[in-house]
């Protein structure tokens, strides 16, 4: 059964440097989101993706975070200048129609350790 | 506000018995229900989805009850088995403003014990 898969599975940085996640998306999905998941906490929507530009996005998604399918079969998230709140776990999402209403499957996740 | 409440955090109950949680949300438009399981360090796996045309779905000892007058829909455990200790999130989505994303709730954590 085709999975989302991201990499790394964990990565830690110094408060102040960009950082690059990375995930590939199931491969017949159209639709592709990142969320993200402070330790004990809910999940937490960011960014959904789709036609090759930003569909929706949150409070959270400000200037220092940006997303970019620079391929055929990657879908990357970039936090510019990072911050001990960035913190989290990270998950990539895809769905093969509108993720309101389509299932949204997700990856194992990024760690990502701000310090 | 976009917002589900999720209730309880937490539930402890003994193999065997059933589990309820139970969760309100905010946008009357939404048409979209997912429950999630996360296990402890993984991913979160869908285990059981309804729209709004339905008001319930049952898949072997898993079933989900949505109430549109009243914003609120349940996911029911049956036959609760170790193996179903986890943390479980309702979500929703499909609402105006918000047709590429899902809500969660707070989640909550489940635990069987033999």
């Amino acid at each position: 059964e085709p999975e989302v898969t991201q990499t790394p599975s964990h990565q830690v940085t110094q408060m102040g440097q960009e950082v690059i996640l990375r995930c590939v998306p199931i491969s017949n999905h159209l639709y592709f989101y990142w969320y993200r998941q402070i330790l004990g906490q809910k999940v937490e929507f960011l960014v959904s993706f789709y036609n090759n530009e930003i569909s929706e996005k949150s409070e959270i998604f400000d200037d220092q975070f940006s997303v970019e399918r620079p391929d055929g079969s990657n879908f990357t998230l970039k936090i510019r200048s990072t911050k001990l709140e960035d913190s989290a776990m990270y998950f990539c999402a895809s769905s093969r129609g509108t993720g309101g209403q389509e299932t949204q499957y997700f990856g194992p996740g990024t760690r990502l350790l701000v310090l | 506000g976009e917002n589900v409440e999720q209730h309880p955090s937490t539930l402890s109950v003994q193999e065997g018995d059933s589990a309820v949680i139970k969760c309100t949300y905010s946008d009357s438009a939404s048409n979209y229900f997912p429950w999630y399981k996360q296990e402890l360090g993984k991913r979160p796996q869908l285990i059981i989805d309804i729209r709004s045309n339905v008001g319930e779905k049952k898949d072997q000892r898993i079933a989900v009850t949505l109430n549109k007058t009243a914003k609120h829909f349940s996911l029911h455990i049956t036959e609760t088995q170790p193996e179903d200790s986890a943390v479980y999130f309702c979500a929703y989505g499909g609402f105006s403003g918000g047709y590429n994303k899902l809500i969660f709730g707070a989640g909550t954590r489940l635990a069987v014990h033999p």
